[in-house]
């Protein structure tokens, strides 16, 4: 059974760029959720991914976006990067409704 | 008033004894709860979930629930250096995940 990938695993941008996060859900779920944990917090939950349509989103701007492929993988996209979206990016995995969400070792992001 | 609560800690349990993590959360409407381990520059690690109230064990691990007073709870025994790390609660609306997290408490296991 292969386990939730996240790539890359560090990245550091400028503020006003534009970065892609990339993850590869756990063998056999079909869901894909992108949380963003900064220094010191617990996870936010940013959006879900179910067969490619978005299944919910939490109170982040539409900076903020998102895609799910037919392998169901997924990508997290940030627009117009700020300072404070400097966090550790966590992507999570889970079968549908199963609700128990498996998470990858996440991408730290640094936005000078 | 935060969506779940949990005591920043640090909570310093010694080598053996048993570690009890709390955690309060607003919406009565919450029907999914987790408790994640989070090592220090790792990402979290599922220990136990729970949905009905009253106990659940595995292990070591023993999870609490009580929706009347929105609160759940986790129980380490025989606690092992090992399981020094900051525990988050995680509650969710419905059984599709969009967990929403606490802070965490960050547990020290001194021998």
């Amino acid at each position: 059974e292969t386990g939730v990938t996240q790539s890359p695993t560090h990245l550091i941008k400028t503020r006003g760029q534009q970065v892609t996060l990339r993850c590869s859900s756990q063998s056999g779920h079909n869901t894909v959720s992108w949380y963003q944990q900064a220094l010191g917090q617990g996870p936010q939950f940013i959006f879900q991914y179910y067969r490619e349509e978005e299944n919910g989103r939490g109170n982040f701007p539409p900076r903020f976006s998102g895609l799910q492929f037919p392998n169901y993988s997924s990508e997290l996209n940030v627009n117009a990067l700020e300072l404070d979206d400097s966090a550790l990016y966590l992507c999570a995995s889970s079968l549908e409704a199963s609700g128990t969400q498996y998470f990858g070792p996440g991408t730290r992001l640094l936005v000078l | 008033q935060k969506e779940v609560e949990q005591n920043s800690g640090p909570l310093s349990v010694p080598e053996g004894a048993i570690a009890s993590l709390n955690c309060t959360y607003s919406d009565r409407g919450s029907q999914s709860f987790f408790w994640y381990r989070q090592y220090s520059g790792k990402s979290p690690e599922l220990i136990m979930f729970i949905y009905s109230n009253g106990d659940k064990e595995d292990g070591r691990f023993t999870a609490q629930l009580n929706k009347a007073s929105q609160y759940v709870s986790l129980l380490i025994r025989d606690s092992q250096p090992s399981d020094s790390a900051t525990y988050l609660c995680a509650v969710g609306r419905d059984s599709w995940g969009k967990l929403q997290f606490g802070a965490g408490t960050q547990v020290v296991v001194t021998p």
